[in-house]
Parts: structure tokens; sequence; C-alpha cells
């Protein structure tokens, strides 16, 4: 059973581009979490989905940033015209349905650097 | 809203014991949980108390005091793999399942 995919595990923009990030939950799992993580920082929420639903997205900057969870394939986490300041390791975590989130699977996450 | 405090650094040598503190305010929540993060590296779960009291899973145990707002993770017989960055974690049960993490403390463990 494969653990939490996060592709890729690093990506490099240029102001203005726009960063796409994937994420594919453990399988059996229709929870799915994205965090972001400043250096020496913790991880600080995102937002929250479930299949085709976003379900808690008050760590979302506003502006800019938009996820999808879609019934078929992974979750994709968007950053329209990147800035430097959105340079972070990006982390998605999955859990099963039905529970209170006892534990989160994380992937290795993605480092976006834009330069 | 929630808020953990833990400190930034702890430093101590191998074989010792050491325990990292999270004071903690949430208005409910399920459970504290602990997670180990290595450089570069993805969180990894360590422990979970839904209850008060002392949970142990081998070297490592983690403490839970609702009416203190307080928790700590021990670790003991420490060894150099061990250093990382342990971050004490709250799952909110105000709807939705997202976990709210501290800033992380980051143990430096010597020879």
């Amino acid at each position: 059973n494969a653990g939490v995919m996060q592709n890729p595990r690093h990506l490099v923009r240029r102001r203005g581009q726009e960063a796409r990030l994937r994420c594919s939950p453990m399988k059996g799992h229709s929870h799915v979490y994205w965090y972001r993580q400043l250096p020496e920082e913790g991880l600080k929420f995102m937002v929250y989905l479930q299949k085709e639903n976003i379900i808690d997205e008050s760590g979302m900057p506003k502006e800019r940033f938009s996820a999808e969870f879609p019934k078929e394939g992974p979750s994709i986490l968007r950053i329209q015209q990147v800035v430097r300041g959105d340079s972070a390791a990006y982390f998605c975590a999955s859990s099963p349905a039905g529970t209170e989130n006892t534990e989160a699977f994380f992937g290795q996450g993605t480092r976006l650097t834009v330069v | 809203g929630q808020s953990l405090e833990q400190p930034s650094e702890v430093t101590a040598v191998e074989g010792a014991i050491v325990q990292i503190n999270c004071t903690y305010q949430t208005s409910g929540f399920y459970g504290l949980s602990w997670y180990q993060q290595h450089d570069g590296g993805a969180p990894t779960f360590l422990s979970y108390n839904a209850l008060d009291g002392l949970e142990e899973t081998g070297r490592f145990s983690s403490f839970l005091s609702r009416s203190d707002s307080y928790g700590y993770l021990l670790l003991q017989e420490l060894q150099m793999k061990d250093s990382a960055s342990y971050f004490c974690a709250v799952s909110p049960n105000t709807g939705g399942f997202k976990t709210i993490f501290g800033a992380g403390t980051r143990l430096f463990v010597k020879a």
C-alpha cells in the first residue's frame, strides 16, 4: 500500500507563473489536507477536501490559491501568478473517512521555489 | 481560535531523557498528537492522546492534561537519530477534521 504521493518533489517557478502541486492520497483515504511550511516554522493548515468537495478552506489565501480533489485523479493545489513569498514546502496529508483524524499520513512534500 | 505553544529548541545528550512541553488554547478538540519531522522530510505521526494521562510507545511517551491545557512528549534513551523537529497538534471538534500544528521544537542530540 503506497503512502501519500506528492509530485513534483521540487518545483521552480518564475514570478508570475503558475504552480500545480499534486497529491495522491493513500489507498482508501478520501480526506485530503494541504499544509504550507515556511523554513524553521510549523505547518500551517490551508485546506481540507473530500472527493469533489471543499470542506474547509479557512487557511487558504483568498487570491491566487485554489484546490480541488476530483472524483478521479489526484488532489491539485494550484497557485497562480506566484510571488517570492509563495516559496515554501507544501505538504499533503490524507486520512480515512469517518474518523476524527487521529492520525494523518503525510506525503514527502513539494518544495516550491519562486525565482 | 486555537493556538499551541512549545519551546523553539531543546538540546540533550545521547542516552538522556528529554521532555518537550506543549501548552494550548482551544475551545474544544478531539485529542493531542505529536509528530516528528527530520530536515527535508515529511512529518510522521508519533502518538495521540484522546484522554488525560500517559500513553507509552517504546522510547516515546506522551501526556495530556485537559484541565491544565498542557501536554508533553517524553523521549527516553535518546539517540542521535532523534535529532529532529517535534510538533504538537490538536484536532478541533468545531467542525471539520483539520489538524492545527504548533511551531515545533527543534531537538539537538549531542554525543
